[in-house]
């Protein structure tokens, strides 16, 4: 059971490059969230969807764009990276009915 | 003032020892209350959670919710070398979403 896959796992770009990170559970979960990680600040929510086809915006969601196309699938994008990008981030799923969300294992990115 | 506030530490702790990790927050619609522990490198596993003030044991770990104080603490009993980890407080409200607000995280090493 693979859980929460995010892939790339490792990504360094360009300033003003573009790129998709991918999320996939197989948990069936209705619920999935991007979150970024930078040090000293926890995590912040960036984007979510509660449901196949629906996202809706979290604390940081400038910069970023997110689609839902498939309930199992979330993917986050970045149009035009800016170094303050440069960040951990990780994709979470959640059932409708329990608390606990699963986490991917992260996706470190650098902008240069 | 930030919604949750957790002391960043590092805290570093002998073998044995009794850890106590602690988050206020000023949210009163935080409803879960939970403690997710991350391993360097990994993403954020969960740990513990509650919903209602007052102590939930699971082993050497003890979760404690005061809701008139808006303060949470975890304890861990007998602390081991792979209790080493970085320990985040979490909250959720009853939105449908129910995303998670995180504190900033408490790096704990505990030597052997």
């Amino acid at each position: 059971n693979a859980g929460v896959t995010q892939t790339p796992k490792f990504r360094v770009l360009k300033t003003g490059q573009s790129m998709t990170l991918l999320c996939a559970q197989d948990m069936n979960h209705e619920y999935m969230y991007w979150y970024r990680q930078d040090p000293g600040m926890g995590l912040r929510l960036i984007h979510y969807s509660v449901g196949e086809g629906t996202t809706a915006k979290g604390e940081v969601p400038d910069g970023y764009n997110v689609s839902r196309l498939k309930k199992q699938n979330f993917l986050l994008g970045l149009e035009s990276a800016a170094p303050s990008q440069t960040s951990v981030y990780f994709c979470a799923s959640r059932s409708q009915v329990n608390t606990e969300a699963f986490f991917g294992q992260g996706t470190r990115l650098t902008v240069v | 003032q930030k919604e949750v506030e957790q002391d960043p530490g590092p805290l570093s702790v002998p073998e044995g020892a009794i850890v106590s990790l602690n988050c206020t927050y000023s949210n009163s619609a935080f409803q879960y209350f939970m403690w997710y522990r991350q391993y360097s490198r990994k993403g954020p596993e969960l740990l513990m959670y509650t919903y209602s003030s007052g102590n939930k044991e699971d082993g050497r770990f003890t979760a404690q919710v005061d809701k008139s104080s808006k303060y949470i603490s975890l304890f861990i009993r007998d602390s081991q070398p792979s209790d080493s980890a970085t320990y985040l407080c979490a909250f959720t409200g009853s939105g449908s979403a129910r995303q998670l607000t995180f504190g900033s995280g408490t790096q704990l090493t505990v030597l052997p």
